[in-house]
């Protein structure tokens, strides 16, 4: 099946500072992207949707000037958590749609971000 | 908005056993509803959709609208089935997946 690749898989960084995480779809192209935020032993939230060519969609309550996206291209898509602060540590998950194979939607495999 | 409910966090069965893992959803209108699972150390992935009305690795739901329920079942549990697994719900026809707190099935020998 189709495959939804994300990077990096863990990141650690210091608070203030900015770290991007990348979502690919490596063998379909997904005009439609999703972001999710996962806290331990909760339920996956949407945050936005990452549409290509077009400012991403937030969900409310998400803040679009600290969690940055962009889809710059057809099979990427871009979270950037900027001035990151300890409370944003979390697992954050991608999908992408495949809107040629029934409007399947795959997931990435997450990245856990800490932030010391 | 729209809601999905697991009641079960956990749900622990002896292989063989039936398992039924449960969801109710609210919703006014007519959603599409999912079920994911998420295998150890793997990636959510796609079960089955109501509108398929098909049946994976031996598993059914089916859409009770009366009830708002949309529970998942396997008439005998395998040991490989030991996975989390989420409901989920689109509504109006987008793609934008709301998902419950999922239900982690322990199937032991």
């Amino acid at each position: 099946g189709a495959v939804v690749s994300q990077h990096p898989s863990r990141v650690i960084c210091k608070s203030g500072t900015s770290v991007k995480i990348e979502c690919r779809s490596l063998d379909f192209q997904a005009t439609t992207m999703f972001w999710y935020r996962q806290f331990p032993k909760q339920s996956l939230m949407l945050m936005a949707t990452s549409n290509e060519g077009s400012k991403a969609t937030y969900e409310q309550g998400v803040e679009k000037d600290k969690f940055l996206i962009n889809h710059a291209s057809l099979t990427l898509s871009t979270l950037t958590v900027t001035s990151a602060h300890p409370e944003d540590s979390s697992f954050y998950i991608c999908s992408a749609l495949d809107s040629l194979s029934g409007n399947t939607i795959y997931f990435g495999e997450g990245s856990w971000l800490t932030v010391v | 908005a729209q809601r999905v409910t697991q009641p079960e966090k956990l749900l622990s069965v002896f292989k063989g056993a039936p398992v039924e893992l449960k969801c109710n959803y609210s919703y006014s209108g007519s959603p599409e509803l999912f079920w994911y699972v998420q295998y150890s150390r793997q990636r959510l992935q796609l079960l089955l959709r109501h509108i398929s009305r098909e049946s994976i690795k031996g598993f059914t739901a089916d859409l009770n609208k009366g009830e708002t329920s949309f529970h998942l079942k396997k008439p005998f549990a395998q040991e490989e089935d030991s996975a989390m697994y989420y409901c989920a719900l689109t509504t109006g026809g987008g793609n934008k997946l709301t998902f419950g707190t999922g239900t982690q099935l322990k199937v032991e020998l």
